[in-house]
């Protein structure tokens, strides 16, 4: 199972909105709405913002949203902060029972 | 609180075997739709899925590994281990566990996400 596909870096201003895509194939996004998305800062660890597609655990700022059509998904941030500069890295469940991540994005807010 | 730690050697030798355990609690591996998995990412690189064992003691492991790779589960001491045949030095890393749920005040589900993680261990082969 190959990884997703995911843009090495987006960038950003203050305020702005960026979007980060996540392509995989009919074999993985494209088969379920089992999409996650986990923002890491440097020297930390991975955190859950993103489940199921759109669904965001407690305590997640509504800024952060996920949607996905056909084989790509894709996390919007609105309302851009300067905390939210970090690694960003996708993943989904697959027609062959298993969980595959994204090459991960650099998000910089300049 | 759920808490998840891994414990491990920190450097092993080229062909040997590394045996990583995760501790966890707050929850336990036996109730319906819980799942531990293996997470694991080399110094700068992207995260890479391992293993995963469910409540139901099933197992799934990564194809690219599996003939490497074993999971097992201690439930009465709350643990689950992972073995890694054959270590390279591709294989540094940091491993984390984590736990793949979703649970209400009264029930969990399998949601293919981890939502819990230990806070990793760095491995690193060498001679």
């Amino acid at each position: 199972q190959s990884a997703l596909t995911q843009p090495p870096s987006v960038s950003g201003s203050p305020g702005q909105s960026v979007t980060i895509s996540c392509t995989g194939t009919s074999g993985d996004i494209g088969a379920y709405n089992r999409v996650s998305w986990y923002q890491q800062s440097p020297g930390t660890v991975p955190k859950l913002m993103i489940y199921e597609v759109t669904t965001r655990p407690s305590g997640v700022p509504d800024r952060f949203s996920g949607s996905k059509s056909g084989n790509t998904a894709s996390l919007t941030i609105s309302g851009l902060q300067a905390e939210d500069e970090a690694d960003y890295y996708c993943s989904s469940y697959t027609t062959t029972n298993i969980l595959v991540f994204g090459g991960g994005t650099k998000l910089t807010v300049l | 609180q759920i808490t998840l730690r891994e414990s491990g050697p920190t450097q092993v030798k080229p062909t040997q075997t590394l045996t990583l355990t995760c501790t966890f609690s707050g929850f336990s591996l036996s109730t319906h739709g819980v799942g531990v998995g293996w997470i694991r990412q080399p110094p700068g690189k992207a995260l890479e899925w391992l293993a995963l064992i469910y409540y139901t003691g099933e197992k799934r492991y990564s194809p690219s590994l599996k003939r490497r790779l074993t999971i097992t589960e201690d439930t009465s001491k709350n643990q689950v281990v992972l073995r890694m045949t054959n270590m390279d030095p591709i294989d540094t890393a940091t491993y984390y566990c984590a736990r793949d749920a979703h649970c209400s005040a009264s029930s969990c589900y399998n949601h293919d996400a981890f939502t819990f993680w230990g806070q990793g261990t760095m491995v690193t082969v060498s001679a």
